[in-house]
């Protein structure tokens, strides 16, 4: 079956650092992927999404991410993050059984330092 | 626009109460969901409504009763809740349903924060 890693539990940088959040996908072929962002107490907003093509993703808010087939990976990243990027990070894949649900993972909690 | 609406904000019920929450999307899309989740944990599916039909029901217990009245709305009736139930409730819509070759983004709603006393 499908599924997400993300191997960080608590990230923390400082504002106008680079971030790079990790997630790690296990699929034979290529899958569906996306990265949503969730402030506390809110619903989920979609960052960006991977279907095929480009392997490099622009989203919203400066946010990009990278597809790498050959290390299963499907990294978000952001050149210089703000105070407002504090939020939990969530990656997500489609499952290619019939049901095609959306898979989350564990989330990446990002903290802001000033 | 890709805005899902969902009332109330908060709710607080008795393990004897019925209680409804409410989602409603304007977008013309024709698939809805329903996602619960607890704290610091990732959101997990519970119910799938393509073309107002259920779909996808996650092995859910009978006290949570989906119901789609028409292509923009989706309820869920809540009924002799246990306190683990409390939850974030977070509906969401997409233009298709799920299906092979072709995944739409869903766009989620901001929650109901339900506590169960």
């Amino acid at each position: 079956a499908q599924s997400v890693t993300q191997p960080d539990i608590h990230i923390t940088v400082s504002e106008g650092a680079s971030l790079e959040l990790r997630c790690n996908y296990s699929y034979g072929a290529t899958p569906y992927l996306f990265w949503y962002v969730q402030s506390p107490g809110q619903g989920l907003q979609l960052l960006l999404k991977y279907f095929s093509g480009d392997t490099l993703v622009q989203g919203i808010k400066g946010f990009e991410a990278e597809f790498k087939r050959s290390q299963s990976s499907f990294n978000l990243r952001k050149p210089s993050v703000h105070w407002s990027d504090a939020a939990e990070y969530f990656c997500a894949v489609v499952t290619m059984d019939s049901s095609y649900k959306l898979i989350f993972g564990s989330g990446t909690r990002l903290l802001v330092r000033p | 626009d890709t805005e899902v609406t969902q009332t109330p904000k908060h709710l607080v019920m008795g393990m004897t109460n019925k209680k409804s929450l409410k989602c409603e999307q304007h977008m013309g899309h024709r698939a809805m969901y329903w996602y619960k989740q607890k704290a610091k944990k990732p959101p997990e599916l519970m119910f799938v409504y393509s073309y107002e039909k259920l779909s996808i029901n996650e092995s859910v217990p009978s006290r949570f009763s989906p119901e789609c009245p028409n292509s923009s709305l989706l309820n869920l009736h809540l009924h002799a809740l246990q306190p683990e139930d409390s939850a974030l409730y977070l509906c969401a819509s997409s233009q298709e349903p799920p299906s092979g070759g072709i995944t739409d983004t869903q766009y989620f709603g901001p929650g109901t924060r339900l506590t169960v006393l």
